[in-house]
This record gives structure tokens, C-alpha cells and sequence, in this order.
């Protein structure tokens, strides 16, 4: 059972916009930053959104991150076939002296 | 650019100790600003966050694994280790090995890059 909350599949079609939810509380997400990895099939997860709607050296903008309250989404516009990958949001969680806490991750498929 | 690599068994004995290295290239594991962290991924399901440690030994562990798990460094041979005993079948997952940065909260809290990660099993 994960801290973080996200829906285990999400779909749409190539030029579509898709948007991926990650839900938590207030000892991780209402208080600190998320951050997003994409993890194509068989590879190491990447780092796609850091500190809620930072995209690093190299992402395409067509990734966007935003947040309100305890919750964040993670939105893909221009769906492409190459999109087709599991996501995982992650934050820092303030209890039990601090830990790191991921989502259980979604399952996105490109129709 | 930095680059991470694990190594270590890929089976391991009910009861015994798995053992890891995280060989980094490209950059120094003593760079100000970044510890050095250790996350697993069971067969099929998400990502556990272990622990990490800055070059100086200061370590932070998952508290479900902290009772289990040493985390080291050798500034040295730039790397780090971990340790995680008396293991069961839960244990078996592939191991990855990361950078950590600073968030936006002041925590160190994302990772990047990642290590290709390595499979073990726990097994007699």
C-alpha cells in the first residue's frame, strides 16, 4: 500500500492531453514538493518533474507538474506513442522523522 | 555527466545478508549538495525508497527498513554501499542506486540520475 494515491492505468490517443493525479496529506504533499519519474518498459525510472513543475535539462515541455493542497498531477500534452511508460510521483513525508515516499504508480498507454 | 552503476550478487540466502556497491563515474561522490541514495522496485510494483548518505557518513534510512539497513560511503574508490540482512523472499527486487538533489522544500528529495539497477533474489 503506497502513501501516495495515483490511478494504476490512464490511456488517451497521440495528440491528446492526459493527465496523471497523485494524491497525499498534509506530512508530505501539502507540505512539501513533488517530483515525477517516467520509467519506459525494462529501464531505470527518469527524473521528469522536480520540485512540483520543474522540468530538468532535456524534458520536453510537454510535460507540465502542478499541485494544490495535498494533491499533484503530472500532465502530458501532444501525447506520443514513445509516452507510453509508468509514472511514479514522490515527496518528502515529515513523519516518522522524515522519509521519502512514492505513488504506486500509472500505467500509461497510448491507444 | 555522472553516472551510476550497481554491483553485487544476484542471489542471496534467506537469513543472510545482501550486500551492494554503487560504483559512481563522472563526478565526485563528495560534490557539495547531493547525498547518494539506494531505492528498490519489487517484480511488477513500485518503487521503496531505502536511504541515503552524504559524503560525510550522514546517512537517512526508510523507517520499515532502518532496523535491517547500513548504508556507507567510500569517498576513496567513489562509492557507496549497502547492507540489508536477515533477508526474506520480500527482499527479492531490483536495486537501483541514485543522486539526490535539494527540492523546492529544502529537503533532498529527488533523484537523478539512476544506475541501470540489478536484480536479486532471495532464495536457497
Amino acid at each position: 500500500q503506497s502513501v501516495l494515491t495515483q490511478p494504476p492505468s490512464a490511456s488517451g490517443t497521440p495528440g491528446q492531453r492526459v493527465t496523471i493525479s497523485c494524491s497525499g496529506s498534509s506530512s508530505n504533499i501539502g507540505s512539501n514538493s513533488v517530483n515525477w519519474y517516467q520509467q519506459l518498459p525494462g529501464t531505470a525510472p527518469k527524473l521528469l518533474i522536480r520540485s512540483d513543475n520543474e522540468r530538468p535539462s532535456g524534458v520536453p515541455d510537454r510535460f507540465s507538474g502542478s499541485k494544490s493542497g495535498t494533491s499533484a498531477s503530472l500532465a502530458i500534452s501532444g501525447l506520443q506513442s514513445e509516452d507510453e511508460a509508468d509514472y511514479f510521483c514522490a515527496a518528502w513525508d515529515v513523519s516518522l522523522n522524515g522519509h521519502v515516499v512514492f505513488g504506486g504508480g500509472t500505467k500509461l498507454t497510448v491507444l | 555527466q555522472v553516472q551510476l552503476q550497481e554491483s553485487g550478487p544476484g542471489l542471496v540466502k534467506p537469513s543472510q545478508t545482501l550486500s551492494l556497491t554503487c560504483i559512481v563515474s563522472g563526478g565526485s561522490i563528495t560534490s557539495r549538495g547531493y547525498y547518494w541514495s539506494w531505492i528498490r522496485q519489487h517484480p511488477g510494483k513500485g518503487l521503496e525508497w531505502i536511504g541515503y548518505i552524504y559524503y560525510n557518513a550522514r546517512t537517512y534510512y526508510n523507517p520499515s527498513l532502518k532496523s535491517r539497513v547500513t548504508i556507507s560511503v567510500d569517498t576513496f574508490k567513489n562509492q557507496f554501499s549497502l547492507k540489508l540482512n536477515s533477508v526474506t523472499a520480500a527482499d527479492t527486487a531490483v536495486y537501483y542506486c541514485a543522486r539526490v538533489g535539494v527540492g523546492g522544500s529544502g529537503w533532498y528529495d529527488w533523484f537523478d540520475p539512476w544506475g541501470l539497477g540489478t536484480l536479486v533474489t532471495v532464495s536457497s
